[in-house]
């Protein structure tokens, strides 16, 4: 099972928004609305951002988003703030019943 | 509180083992599903595998790169999973995560370093 593909890395300036996409195959992340996203800070635990493709944990800021179109993932966050700087990664259930990590994209705030 | 504390890691020279301990709190363990999930040092996530709960038959799936190597296990009279790792290679040298799926992978610990060298 190959990684989900993703940019390498986003930047944006306080206030803006940038997207970071997850892009599978057929069989993982375009047959299954068992997407999500998770921020990761170097040295502590991942922190899970949104799931289901599209849905939000409680105590999550809404100005995290999802979104899925065809075997694309999209994670958009809105009003990027400092505390936003991190690693992230898109998630995927797969048809060989296990699940596939996004190679990750380290969003930067200017 | 949910809180997800790895233990075990270490250095070990390849063709090694090692057991790796993930003990939970604040949630019925025995109901849920955990994972592993591991991260080389500049590389990303990857999925190593999980068990279910006795529910499901407590049944465990693993990623093509482990299989045939490492077992998971749980006993949830102690609320802790396992990862029973042997004929280690240089490339599983990662911090190894435990995670709880819910799903979706909700709760994550700190990790615990795994270096295999010799």
């Amino acid at each position: 099972q190959s990684a989900l593909t993703q940019p390498a890395s986003v930047s944006g300036s306080p206030g803006q928004s940038v997207t970071v996409s997850c892009t599978g195959t057929s069989s993982d992340v375009g047959n299954y609305n068992y997407v999500s996203w998770y921020q990761h800070h170097p040295g502590k635990a991942p922190k899970l951002v949104i799931y289901d493709v599209s849905e939000r944990p409680s105590g999550v800021s809404n100005r995290f988003s999802g979104s899925k179109s065809g075997n694309t993932a999209s994670l958009t966050i809105s009003g990027l703030q400092a505390e936003d700087e991190a690693d992230y990664y898109c998630s995927s259930y797969t048809s060989s019943r296990t699940y596939v990590f996004g190679t990750g994209t380290e969003v930067t705030v200017l | 509180e949910v809180q997800l504390v790895e233990s075990g890691g270490g250095l070990v020279q390849p063709g090694g083992s090692l057991k790796l301990s993930c003990a939970a709190s604040g949630f019925i363990f025995s109901d849920s599903s955990m994972h592993w999930v591991r991260q080389a040092s500049g590389k990303g996530l990857e999925w190593v595998g999980r068990i279910r709960s006795k529910s499901d038959s407590y049944a465990t799936s693993y990623a093509a790169s482990v299989q045939g190597r490492f077992t998971i296990s749980r006993d949830d009279s102690k609320n802790t999973a396992y990862l029973q790792m042997d004929s280690l290679k240089t490339e599983d040298t990662a911090i190894y995560y435990c995670t709880r799926h819910n799903p979706p992978f909700d709760y994550w610990g700190q990790g615990t370093l795994v270096t295999v060298s010799s």
